[in-house]
């Protein structure tokens, strides 16, 4: 199964600054990736599907990028609602996997 | 309004059998390129993908858990059941349903917190 990693494991950010956060695959997914924001004692939100597409509703200081191995999710000016863990996910042969987070707290 | 909800016992003890269900609605478990997934996360921990029905009825495990896990679904009822067996401590997590679209899992249900303790 294909396994995924994260970096970096968590940050402190200031409210205002860009974020970027990495999410690679142990083999090409193509563009199968989706990136999850989860709060404490909440269930995952989904932000960003396709590497790179907008899910509804979600702030457009959200972005993705990347195909492949290699993915990117960047929030361009970090909100005080935006203090949260974020996990990528893949699907590839029938099989889903979850990075192991980016936590981002307050700095 | 599509919703989720997962139901099922709050308290298991070791070597037991883990009977979990899933009761959607606002679509229909017949949506093509739709299914649902079972999605874990221990506390404090990350999240853990278990297992999953397509809308065909084919279904996909976790390559580390397949041996313990059956998953079903009863398009009627609008529900998807998960069973998990010789149940662990370690097993002890928030329990998740959720919905795929594509690639992707646009709508979760709240969770329920499952304990294995004797």
């Amino acid at each position: 199964a294909i396994q995924l990693t994260q970096s970096p494991s968590s940050l402190s950010a200031s409210v205002g600054d860009r974020v970027t956060i990495t999410c690679r695959a142990s083999q090409g997914i193509s563009s199968a990736l989706a990136w999850y924001q989860q709060k404490p004692g909440k269930a995952p939100k989904l932000l960003i599907y396709d590497a790179s597409s907008l899910e509804s509703g979600v702030p457009s200081r959200f972005s993705g990028s990347g195909s492949g191995t290699d993915f990117t999710l960047t929030i361009s000016s970090l909100q005080p609602e935006d203090f949260a863990t974020y996990y990528c996910q893949q699907f590839n042969n029938y099989l889903f996997t979850f990075g192991p987070g980016t936590k981002v707290d307050i700095k | 309004q599509v919703t989720l909800k997962e139901s099922g016992p709050v308290l298991v003890k070791p070597t037991e059998t883990l009977t979990l269900t899933c009761t959607v609605s606002g679509f229909s478990l017949s949506n093509a390129r739709m299914g649902v997934s079972w999605i874990r996360q221990p506390p404090g921990k990350a999240l853990e993908w278990l297992a999953h029905i397509f809308s065909n009825d084919e279904k996909s495990y976790s390559t580390s858990l397949k041996s313990r896990l059956t998953i079903s679904k009863d398009t009627s009822k609008s529900q998807v059941v998960l069973t998990m067996t010789n149940m662990d401590p370690v097993d002890t997590a928030t329990y998740y349903c959720a919905r795929q679209r594509l690639a992707t899992f646009d709508y979760w249900g709240q969770g329920t917190l499952v304990t294995v303790s004797s």
